[in-house]
């Protein structure tokens, strides 16, 4: 039982170019995220999808984009990285859309645009 | 709107010393209010939540009651370890059951 997986963990870009983070769940969650962390400022939402078949922008959708593949998989794409972009993404799931579920979050991706 | 202020770190401590790590919220309603921790080069993983006024979390060891007059949500634990050490999110879920973060604060622990 994995729980939840990250690839790439490491990744570095020029602006403009383009690239998909990949995240997969095992525990038959129905819920979500994409999360970007920057340095003093917590964790943003960027992307959910609170079931399979949909998804909705978060606090910070602007540059991204996003795929839930199936019930397993939600992928976030950068079309033309720009250096704002440099971050940690984590992607985290969770049970179902309910204000008291507990998120399980995967490892991170660690992405520096030059 | 929705917000989150944790105390700012890093805090440092010795080990067996007590710690309290400062939150408080704003919100509409009656949000869920979480700890998150966050071990050095992992991702977050849930320490405790409180889902009503009065409720207390607790794992651990660690403990925070959601305080709904003082709008609080403080973390504390009796005797600290050196494996303690990590950064520690205090977090909300609002109307739109979307999670609000905090800053995070680093806690560091001295043998």
């Amino acid at each position: 039982n994995a729980g939840v997986t990250q690839t790439p963990k490491f990744q570095v870009l020029k602006t403009g170019q383009s690239m998909t983070l990949q995240c997969a769940q095992d525990m038959n969650h129905n819920s979500m995220y994409w999360y970007r962390q920057d340095p003093g400022m917590g964790l943003r939402l960027i992307y959910y999808s609170a079931s399979e078949g949909t998804t909705d922008k978060g606090e910070v959708p602007n540059g991204y984009n996003v795929s839930r593949l199936n019930k397993r998989e939600f992928s976030l794409r950068l079309e033309s990285a720009a250096p704002s972009q440099t971050s940690v993404y984590f992607c985290a799931s969770s049970e179902g859309w309910e204000r008291y579920n507990e998120q399980f979050f995967g490892p991170g991706t660690r992405l520096t645009v030059l | 709107g929705n917000s989150v202020t944790q105390m700012e770190g890093p805090v440092t401590l010795s080990e067996e010393a007590f710690l309290t790590i400062n939150c408080t919220y704003t919100a509409t309603g009656y949000p869920s209010l979480f700890w998150y921790v966050q071990y050095p080069g992992e991702g977050l993983q849930l320490l405790l939540k409180a889902t009503k006024a009065d409720d207390k979390g607790s794992n651990k060891g660690f403990e925070a009651t959601y305080r709904k007059e003082t709008t609080s949500f403080h973390l504390e634990k009796g005797s600290v370890q050196v494996s303690d050490s990590a950064v520690y999110f205090c977090a909300l879920t609002d109307s739109n059951y979307q999670l609000i973060w905090g800053a995070g604060t680093k806690l560091i622990i001295k043998p």
